[in-house]
């Protein structure tokens, strides 16, 4: 299968700060990405779809503003958490998908906020 | 009501059991339905996607679908101690857009 790079694969920041999170895929062009949030013990929730070129689409509930993603390039998006705050700590979730419909996911990144 | 609904375990075996991993819905538009694994701290990976009703085969692996019941399963034949992790079933009404159960949780003992 496809492969799918996160980075950083965790990360510790202090309330208030900004925080980016880049995801890649690695062996294929991704025209679409997505985001994903997991709590513990929970599902994986989208919050939001990215086209290459475009602007992110957010699911219901989800703050644009604080979310920040920008899908530059068909293999590199990125989600920025701005102003985090303890609440936003979660795992969070990319995946791409090329010219089909399956999604390949990465390994994902556990944000601290403390 | 969720889209998806799945029983989050914790569901415990012993080696070589089978297992049956459950999820039912409520959109009957659902066309695409997936089984994910997912081992701590890492990203889902596909074990197996089935595109509307039937039966799906796969090793030790089965997936069903019953779009009349909107009910879904995935067995797991002779289990193994590696097969330990969380399982997510997923579905989507078009090609991309997934929705996913809640994720169960289960330990095959040696």
């Amino acid at each position: 299968g496809a492969v799918v790079s996160q980075h950083p694969s965790r990360v510790i920041c202090k309330s208030g700060t900004s925080v980016k999170i880049e995801c890649r895929s690695l062996d294929f062009q991704a025209t679409t990405m997505f985001w994903y949030r997991q709590f513990p013990k929970q599902s994986l929730m989208l919050m939001a779809t990215s086209n290459e070129g475009s602007k992110a689409t957010y699911e219901q509930g989800v703050e644009k503003d604080k979310f920040l993603i920008n899908h530059a390039s068909l293999t590199l998006s990125t989600l920025t958490v701005t102003s985090a705050h303890p609440e936003d700590s979660s795992f969070y979730i990319c995946s791409a998908s090329g010219s089909d419909w399956e999604q390949f996911f990465g390994p994902g990144t556990r944000l601290t906020v403390l | 009501q969720k889209e998806v609904e799945q029983d989050p375990g914790p569901l415990s075996v012993p080696e070589g059991a089978i297992v049956s991993l459950n999820c039912t819905y409520s959109n009957s538009a659902f066309q695409y339905f997936m089984w994910y694994r997912q081992y701590s701290r890492k990203g889902p990976e596909l074990l197996m996607y089935t595109y509307s009703s039937g039966n799906k085969e796969d090793g030790r692996f089965t997936a069903q679908v019953d779009k009349s019941s909107k009910y879904i399963s995935l067995f797991i034949r002779d289990s193994q101690p590696s097969d330990s992790a969380t399982y997510l079933c997923a579905m989507a009404r078009g090609a991309q857009k997934l929705v996913f159960g809640q994720g169960t949780r289960l330990t095959i003992n040696p």
